[in-house]
């Protein structure tokens, strides 16, 4: 049972444009929601990540948009960037047991010159 | 601050043998959790430990064990290696009161023949 389903597997954006990812969750007790951004060769980096107490969060050219009563949670990146060209993932996991993360599957996003 | 560092990078073994992979934490941070991440099955939860004492398992067989450190250092071991166990192994660490919030280490790169 795949409980964090993560769309589109790949996607490729124009620099400057938009890049959406989206994920969709099943356990509704999950309440942390990050995003981490992976270069080939080394380990996923924290980027951003929400709680369901709000809609959405924006950090720089990154945003999380969350809706709780769909279950579902995107990342929105504007402005893309070449230097933006990675794997992201969503992630999932419950406060009390914290060190678990259940993860999505991965985009592999690639920004165009 | 240093980051997670997880040694050796690279590692080659043959069927049937045992490896030891080795992580450090962020300074400060107890809490120690291990993934393995493949094309096929993505990012999925071996374990984690908090001072000491496993306090999360994952759906591994156990040939996959762990331990950690007064230090907060943790180690994992794979007895009887097979083929299917070759990954990339990542280590993330978090400090306690901000569990959630994983950083990860480079991985370990383990190449079974």
């Amino acid at each position: 049972q795949q409980q964090v389903k993560q769309s589109p597997q790949s996607l490729i954006v124009q620099k400057g444009g938009i890049s959406i990812i989206n994920c969709a969750y099943e356990n509704t007790a999950f309440d942390y929601f990050p995003w981490y951004q992976q270069f080939p060769g080394k380990g996923p980096a924290l980027l951003i990540a929400i709680r369901p107490d709000v809609s959405e969060k924006k950090e720089g050219r990154f945003t999380i948009s969350f809706n709780k009563s769909a279950k579902q949670f995107s990342l929105h990146i504007m402005d893309s960037q070449p230097g933006d060209s990675a794997t992201y993932f969503c992630a999932a996991s419950i406060s009390t047991n914290a060190g678990k993360s259940t993860f999505g599957d991965g985009t592999t996003l690639t920004v165009k010159p | 601050k240093a980051g997670v560092t997880q040694t050796p990078r690279y590692l080659i073994k043959t069927r049937g043998q045992q490896v030891t992979l080795s992580c450090s934490p962020i300074s400060g941070h107890r809490s120690v959790s291990w993934y393995q991440q493949t094309p096929g099955q993505g990012l999925q939860f071996l374990f984690e430990y908090f001072s000491e004492t496993q306090r999360n398992k994952g759906n591994f067989p156990g040939r996959f064990s762990g331990r950690q450190f007064s230090n907060s250092r943790s180690e994992m071991n794979v007895s009887t290696l097979e083929l299917g166990d070759s990954a990339l192994y990542l280590c993330a660490s978090s400090r306690r009161r901000a569990a959630n919030e994983q950083f990860f280490g480079p991985g370990t790169r383990l190449t079974v023949l």
